[in-house]
């Protein structure tokens, strides 16, 4: 039971490449979530899958699309990177949403520079 | 605004001492709050969670309040351990028109030196 993984742990892109982040839980949740994490900041919500099948805007989704590939697997992608970008990257899930008592489980993240 | 404030920003210890992390939160309407500890390098991994009408709740050496009236949390530390060494977290959720939202404060960084 690994929980929440992500891939990958570390990356470095040069301005306007593309890349994808994968996330997949084994805990057979629900709902998914694309966070990024910056020095001095609270996690910031870029997207989300509230179930399979549907993903909605976060509060910073410029510049970021996500797939919801199955109830395991949701992946991040940037399709032209920039500075702006350079984060820590966090997917957590949940059983079903954020309310009463949903306890949302993160992956360990993955470090991204973007030159 | 929905915010969340975190004090001290960074702290530091020695093992065996207690310590007392705040929290003060400007979110409405409230759900329920959060505590998480970040490891250096790792996700936040939850610690407590507290609905409105609970005022303490425990977790070991870790032990959280809540005061609703005057949207202050504190998480309180016992005998700390080098392993506390760690980020903490603060979330708040607020109920939103789709759904609950979490609200996360910067966080307050711990260190615990032998």
């Amino acid at each position: 039971n690994a929980g929440v993984t992500q891939t990958p742990k570390f990356q470095v892109l040069k301005t306007g490449q593309s890349m994808t982040l994968q996330c997949a839980q084994d805990m057979n949740h629900n709902s998914m979530y694309w966070y990024r994490q910056d020095p001095g900041m609270g996690l910031r919500l870029i997207y989300y899958s509230a179930s399979e099948g549907t993903t909605d805007k976060g509060e910073v989704p410029n510049g970021y699309n996500v797939s919801r590939l199955n109830k395991r697997e949701f992946s991040l992608r940037l399709e032209s990177a920039a500075p702006s970008q350079t984060s820590v990257y966090f997917c957590a899930s949940s059983e079903v949403g954020t309310g009463l008592k949903n306890i949302q489980y993160f992956g360990a993240g993955t470090r991204l520079s973007v030159l | 605004k929905n915010q969340v404030e975190q004090s001290p920003q960074s702290l530091i210890i020695l093992e065996g001492k207690n310590c007392t992390l705040q929290c003060n939160y400007t979110v409405s309407p409230f759900s329920n709050l959060r505590w998480y500890k970040q490891d250096t390098g790792r996700g936040p991994v939850s610690l407590t969670i507290m609905t409105f009408s609970e005022n303490t709740k425990s977790n070991g050496r870790y032990t959280a309040t809540l005061d609703a009236d005057t949207k202050q949390s504190s998480l309180h530390i016992t005998a700390s351990q080098l392993s506390d060494s760690a980020s903490y977290i603060c979330v708040v959720s607020m109920i939103g028109e789709y759904g609950n939202k979490l609200v996360f404060g910067a966080g307050t960084i711990l260190r615990v030196k032998s």
